[in-house]
């Protein structure tokens, strides 16, 4: 039973274009994170919701939207792709002590 | 606010042979800290944690990391590595008053049979 859960795995497109990444937790974490993973491996982190509310934004272009129906899940939607997107998006929850729970992540490849 | 710095980029290492992977962070408040591994086309998992207590702390796979406040380090060591270790290493940091966890670059190891 996977405890963080994204979808879809892969994604490639061309510019311009607009695609959804979605994730959800079995974990009754109340915060769920964003990070984007690039092709050098940093892990640079971009939202962060408590409890459907968002408290960290990390000046991430607006192109980018986050939503959280529930706790449980946490959904990215981004606009007018460029090539700059392409990368691996993780979701993660946490029971907030710090400890990420890492989905498997999400390969969006922008042509 | 926290940073993360690991030195090396890349480690290769024989079979059975020791590793230490460095990790340095600065923060000016109490933290908490943690190495993830994460295998080719995977996601990140915890390896251990430090969040307090005994500073030598001991995680999953034979691996262990011992937190040191006046250096600022939280150095990942295993006696003796197998080719499944090959891998990519990463140490994080997060403020105890709860905040974004930081990431360092991470460090690839690389088990030589």
């Amino acid at each position: 039973d996977t405890a963080v859960s994204q979808t879809p795995k892969y994604l490639v497109t061309q510019m311009g274009n607009d695609k959804s990444i979605k994730c959800e937790q079995n974990l009754g974490h109340d915060t769920m994170y964003w990070y984007k993973q690039d092709s050098k491996k940093f892990l640079k982190i971009m939202f962060s919701y408590n409890n459907k509310e968002l408290i960290i934004n990390e000046t991430v272009p607006n192109r980018f939207s986050p939503k959280s129906p529930d706790k449980a899940h946490l959904n990215l939607h981004i606009n007018s792709l460029e090539l700059g997107d392409s990368a691996v998006y993780f979701c993660a929850s946490s029971p907030q002590n710090g400890e990420l729970f890492f989905g498997e992540g999400s390969r969006l490849t922008v042509l | 606010a926290q940073s993360v710095t690991q030195l090396d980029s890349q480690v290769p290492v024989f079979e059975e042979a020791p590793v230490e992977l460095r990790c340095n962070y600065s923060s000016s408040v109490s933290v908490y800290l943690f190495w993830y591994v994460q295998y080719p086309n995977q996601g990140l998992q915890l390896l251990l944690k430090y969040l307090s207590g005994s500073t030598l702390v001991k995680g999953i796979n034979g691996f262990e990391a011992e937190f040191n406040k006046s250096q600022t380090s939280f150095h990942l060591r295993k006696p003796s590595v197998h080719i499944s270790d090959t891998a990519e290493y990463f140490c994080a940091v997060v403020k105890t008053s709860y905040d974004k966890v930081i990431f360092g670059p991470g460090t690839s190891l690389s088990v030589i049979p």
